[in-house]
Order: structure tokens, then sequence, then C-alpha cells
């Protein structure tokens, strides 16, 4: 089945620093893949919308100018956690729709995740 | 988008059968309902997806009324390692712009 990969799967980085997370569709074409945050003992949030080609659309209270996203291909989005502070720390999960197709006898698109990242900012 | 509500947490045994009930009484006429499965520190796995009636898969069934205000995710004979959480939602899914925005889940305990 199709494949989402998330890289890297932990960091640990300082604070002030930045973070990139790459996410990947290995075996098929994702023009718009989603970004969530995942506190521990909480659901997933959305944060974002990642489209390629053009600019991503952030969920509402989500800053853009801090969560940098770059669609730069079909099957690669990164999130950029700039200037980034303990309380950014958290599960960063991405995920992709695979478009159209009888996938395992489901008429419409499937949602596949990646592993997660698990971000801690000391 | 349907707003979804999953009891917070259930226990069952192993061996048992465990049935997770979720209310979307707000569903619209092309949302569709997808039970999605994770474990710490992972992301969610799907596990099962369907419209109405009854969808059954090598893992579990999924039941939806004919009001379709509700469905219910039934798991046959867990094991300690169905332990997780499990999350319902609801939503269009005929285009891969189409998002999903997950409810609380149901944390599901499974003991010896």
């Amino acid at each position: 089945g199709a494949v989402v990969s998330q890289h890297p799967s932990w960091v640990i980085c300082k604070s002030g620093t930045s973070v990139k997370i790459e996410c990947r569709s290995l075996d098929f074409q994702a023009t718009t893949m989603f970004w969530y945050r995942q506190f521990p003992k909480q659901s997933l949030m959305l944060m974002a919308t990642s489209n390629e080609g053009s600019k991503a659309t952030y969920e509402q209270g989500v800053e853009k100018d801090k969560f940098l996203i770059n669609h730069a291909s079909l099957t690669l989005s990164t999130l950029t956690v700039t200037s980034a502070h303990p309380e950014d720390s958290s599960f960063y999960i991405c995920s992709a729709r695979r478009q159209g197709g009888m996938n395992r006898g489901l008429a419409n698109t499937e949602a596949f995740f990646g592993q997660g990242t698990r971000l801690t900012v000391v | 988008l349907a707003k979804t509500t999953q009891p917070i947490s259930m226990d069952s045994y192993e061996g048992q059968e465990v049935n997770i009930t979720c209310s979307h009484n707000n569903i619209a006429t092309n949302d569709y309902i997808t039970w999605y499965q994770q474990f710490p520190s992972q992301g969610p796995r799907f596990i099962i997806q369907g419209y109405k009636t009854k969808v059954t898969n090598e893992v579990a069934s999924l039941f939806i009324p004919a009001d379709r205000k509700s469905s219910t995710l039934s798991l046959p004979r867990v094991s300690l390692s169905d332990t997780a959480v499990y999350y319902c939602l609801v939503g269009p899914l005929l285009y891969n712009f189409n998002k999903f925005y997950f409810g609380s889940g149901t944390k599901l305990n499974v003991k010896p």
C-alpha cells in the first residue's frame, strides 16, 4: 500500500534554532499534504495544508511565519519550525491523500500518515 | 465538517469483542466515516471506512445505521496489541485536498 515517510523520527534542538521536518509520499504523487501537531495525551490538531506549487493554507491560530511549509515537489513537503521554543515541543505528523481510484475497495481517497516526528526543544 | 463524539476510554479483556460507538449527528450527504488506530508515538493507521450499512475487512467491522448519525467500530476478539487510541473521522473524501479533523478519540485498554 501507499506509504508516507517522515524524517527525522525525532529531533532535539536548542531554543532559538530552526528545525526542518520532511514528509515524503513514497509511491504516489501528493499534490496536497497535511501537517498535524499532537501534544501528550491529546488528539491530533490540524495545523496546515501544504499545496504543491502554491502557498500553504493555515488553520486558525497557527502562525504561518513560525511554521514554514514548502511543498517543493509532488512527493515532498517540508515543515520548518523557526526560532523554536520549548512550547513548540510536540509530535508532528504529516498526512497525504492519494487521489481517486479504487483502493482496497474504497471509492474515494484514503489518507496515509507518516510515522511522526518527536520534536524536543531545550 | 461533522463533529464527532466518542467515549474517552474503554476497558476490555483479551478475547472479547469490543464495540466503540461514534456519534456524528450533523453528518452531511457526501461525508464518509473513517476509523483510525494510533499507537503511542506513531502516526494513525487506517482501520476501516464506510458510507452506510455494514462494512467488514480483515481486522474490523463498521456498522452504520440508516440515519448515519452514528457508527460503531467492532473489533473481534481483541488482544493486548489492540490497546491504542481509536479515532472516528467524518468528512468528504472525494478529493485529495479534503481535510481530516480529529476528535478526541477513544483510548482502548485491553487487559490480560
